[in-house]
């Protein structure tokens, strides 16, 4: 089975506070993303990594910073955390199979900074 | 105009009953096409992808239709279990990475 893992299930931080937010996957996939989800607006697309130190910007970045260092690993940052930054925060990672790329989520980070 | 377009529902069907929910995409450069359902307060997990021929599993069965742009997804014979928020995830051309991810369908089977 496919396993990403989410260091936190819960997390509250306060307002200005830098938070990181970590994703691992032990199946050697090459493609990573960090998403947040809220009420109405559905997943939005943070960043995502293709390859170790590679990274791009998704749709939402500004406020958001990412590091991957490591294939397994991809962690997102937020370089001072905002109430408008609460939100679920969803990792994935994707592989190929069948000759297309097949997403598969952590099990979320649900972020409360008051 | 939303890149992925759902019906938000809720749809509430008693057990036994089949749905249908469908999803339209604007972007004809759309390259794969797949189903994921999302229990509250847990993460998306892939119920099945979609392909140009149409696919079944089990209880489940999704159809593709480019012309028109849109996918669906049958349920039959609903359980209790089903109700949860199902959404449509389309990802652009090979070359980039980038997953578009509808605003879910909710589903309620009652009892």
């Amino acid at each position: 089975d496919v396993k990403v893992t989410q260091s936190s299930r819960y997390l509250v931080k306060r307002t200005g506070e830098k938070v990181f937010l970590e994703c691992v996957q032990d199946m050697d996939h090459e493609n990573m993303f960090w998403y947040r989800q809220d009420p109405g607006l559905g997943l939005r697309l943070i960043y995502f990594s293709y390859d170790v130190k590679m990274k791009e910007k998704g749709d939402i970045p500004e406020g958001y910073s990412v590091s991957r260092e490591k294939k397994e690993r991809f962690s997102l940052i937020l370089e001072s955390a905002s109430t408008n930054q609460t939100s679920m925060y969803l990792c994935a990672s994707s592989f190929r199979d069948a000759g297309r790329e097949v997403a598969f989520f952590g099990q979320g980070t649900r972020l409360t900074v008051v | 105009r939303k890149e992925v377009e759902q019906d938000p529902g809720p749809f509430n069907v008693p057990e036994g009953a089949t749905v249908a929910f469908n999803c339209t995409y604007s972007n004809s450069a759309s390259q794969s096409f797949f189903w994921y359902r999302q229990d509250c307060r847990k993460e998306p997990k892939l119920l099945m992808s979609v392909y140009s021929s149409g696919n079944e599993d089990g209880r489940f069965t999704a159809q593709l239709n480019r012309a028109s742009q849109y996918i669906s997804l049958l349920i039959r014979d609903s359980k209790l279990s089903d109700s949860a928020t199902y959404l449509c995830v389309v990802k652009m051309t090979s070359g980039t990475y980038k997953y578009i991810f509808g605003t879910g369908t909710r589903l309620k089977v009652l009892a």
